[in-house]
């Protein structure tokens, strides 16, 4: 079974704070990985797409790291508004079929 | 607006009573998935579809059924509801076509309460 792990939380930061989440893949051959935002009773967001060379979308970086099979999401100067659960997500296509597994999140808490 | 729809956001019902929850997308996208997410064990695929009248089964089919009739709709169907189907559930779509990292772009969820 291709599995996507991560550490449940909750990471309680105060504002300010770095915070650092971590999410490893089982399966070798995933193509694709994204993290997402998800506040309380709220559809999933995307947060931003993660590539082989790392990213950063203002006070976030993604870094993918294919030969240990894991990526990560580093939130700088965290905010109140940053509080959310957020879940990396790892897809697979290819012979028709489109594969992408959740992990089942992260709980940020951003205390004033 | 380019967005997923959901239809209802929330409903509560009895079991064995037959429901649809529908879900319409007005990006052209090929792909269209349903998940299940619940308390512990995050959000779970039940049924996916890569394009008009292919679908294919995901982690928890079980007790589900989609159809695929045109691109733009995907409907979910409990055709005998019960208490361990009581969950939140999310429509999702997504471009096959387009080369690069595509994400999915999710509806607004609907609650559903199993009596």
């Amino acid at each position: 079974r291709k599995e996507v792990e991560q550490d449940p939380g909750p990471f309680n930061v105060p504002e300010g704070a770095t915070v650092a989440f971590n999410c490893t893949y089982s399966n070798s051959a995933s193509q694709s990985f994204f993290w997402y935002r998800q506040d309380c009773r709220k559809e999933p967001k995307l947060l931003m797409s993660v590539y082989s060379s790392g990213n950063e979308d203002g006070r976030f970086t993604a870094q993918l790291n294919r030969a240990s099979q894991y990526i990560s999401l580093l939130i700088r100067d965290s905010k109140l508004s940053d509080s959310a659960t957020y879940l990396c997500v790892v897809t697979y296509s290819g012979a028709g079929s489109y594969q992408l597994t959740f992990g089942k999140g992260t709980k940020l808490s951003v205390i004033p | 607006e380019a967005q997923v729809t959901q239809n209802p956001r929330y409903l509560i019902t009895v079991t064995g009573k037959k429901l649809t929850v529908t879900c319409s997308q007005n990006m052209n996208h090929e792909y269209m998935s349903w998940y299940r997410q619940d308390p512990g064990l995050g959000l779970r695929q039940i049924y996916y579809s890569m394009n008009v009248e292919v679908t294919d089964k995901g982690d928890v089919p079980e007790g589900y059924k989609v159809s695929r009739k045109e691109k733009r709709n995907f409907p979910l169907i409990l055709e005998s509801p019960s208490p361990n189907q009581t969950s939140l559930y999310f429509c999702a779509s997504r471009p096959t076509r387009a080369r690069g990292n595509q994400p999915q772009h999710f509806g607004d969820g609907t609650r559903l309460s199993i009596l």
